[in-house]
């Protein structure tokens, strides 16, 4: 079953600017993860929110959860061409260890 | 840092044969998973292991088994590989504690073509 959906599935900007993604979700949740997935690549994880926070910072990344709205948002500050890759959000899923549901992903391309 | 090892980045097969992927983690870590990844279908799990010998499917385990015999690895079995396992694979591994909230640490996938 789908979980978290990204949004937009494609965002392109210039480097320098802010991008900004969003993930909303079905079920109510303990945690909410953002990876990141360059190109051929595996998943890297980027922050880990917990469902009685509302704000996250972590170097150039900021991350919000909305629990009432089931929503999460991952903005990226003054991009950079390297952070061209596609972002995935994820939900655990209570009570069964751990194991996550990864949304579609947004793929992001930062024009230099 | 953690390094979760797959065997091959690229694989070539025929359909009907055994396919084994391989996945290797340096970390201690008691949960692994298998995933595949398809374009506009995300990651699914395939199956996941929280200890050794011990697994559960996943969301669509059909046509595959795995293996746990030793902690740091787990292997993907395709019985009868078939066109429609032509997928990108993906291993990944976290600990475990108290059942979530640990980030997963992929390996960078295993592309499997069946012809």
């Amino acid at each position: 079953s789908q979980q978290g959906e990204e949004d937009p599935q494609a965002l392109s900007i210039q480097e320098g600017e802010n991008a900004t993604m969003n993930c909303s979700y079905k079920t109510s949740i303990n945690n909410l993860q953002w990876y990141r997935q360059n190109s051929g690549r595996g998943l890297v994880h980027l922050i880990l929110i917990r469902s009685n926070e509302r704000e996250k910072h972590s170097g150039r990344l900021r991350v919000t959860l909305d629990t009432s709205k089931k929503s999460s948002s991952l903005l990226i500050t003054a991009s950079r061409a390297a952070d061209t890759a596609s972002y995935f959000c994820a939900t655990d899923r209570r009570n069964q260890g751990g194991k996550l549901i990864f949304g579609q992903g947004t793929e992001l391309s930062v024009k230099p | 840092d953690v390094k979760v090892t797959q065997s091959s980045r690229y694989l070539v097969k025929r359909t009907g044969e055994k396919v084994f992927l391989e996945c290797v983690q340096d970390m201690d870590h008691e949960n692994m998973f298998w995933y595949r990844q398809d374009p506009g279908l995300g990651l699914r799990l395939i199956y996941f292991s929280y200890d050794v010998k011990m697994k559960e499917k996943g969301d669509i385990p059909e046509g595959y088994s795995v293996s746990r015999e030793k902690k740091e690895r787990f292997s993907l079995i395709l019985e009868s590989a078939s066109t429609n396992q032509t997928s990108m694979y993906l291993c990944a591994s976290n600990l475990w504690q108290g059942g979530s909230g640990q980030p997963q640490h992929f390996g960078d996938g295993t592309r499997l073509s069946i012809l």
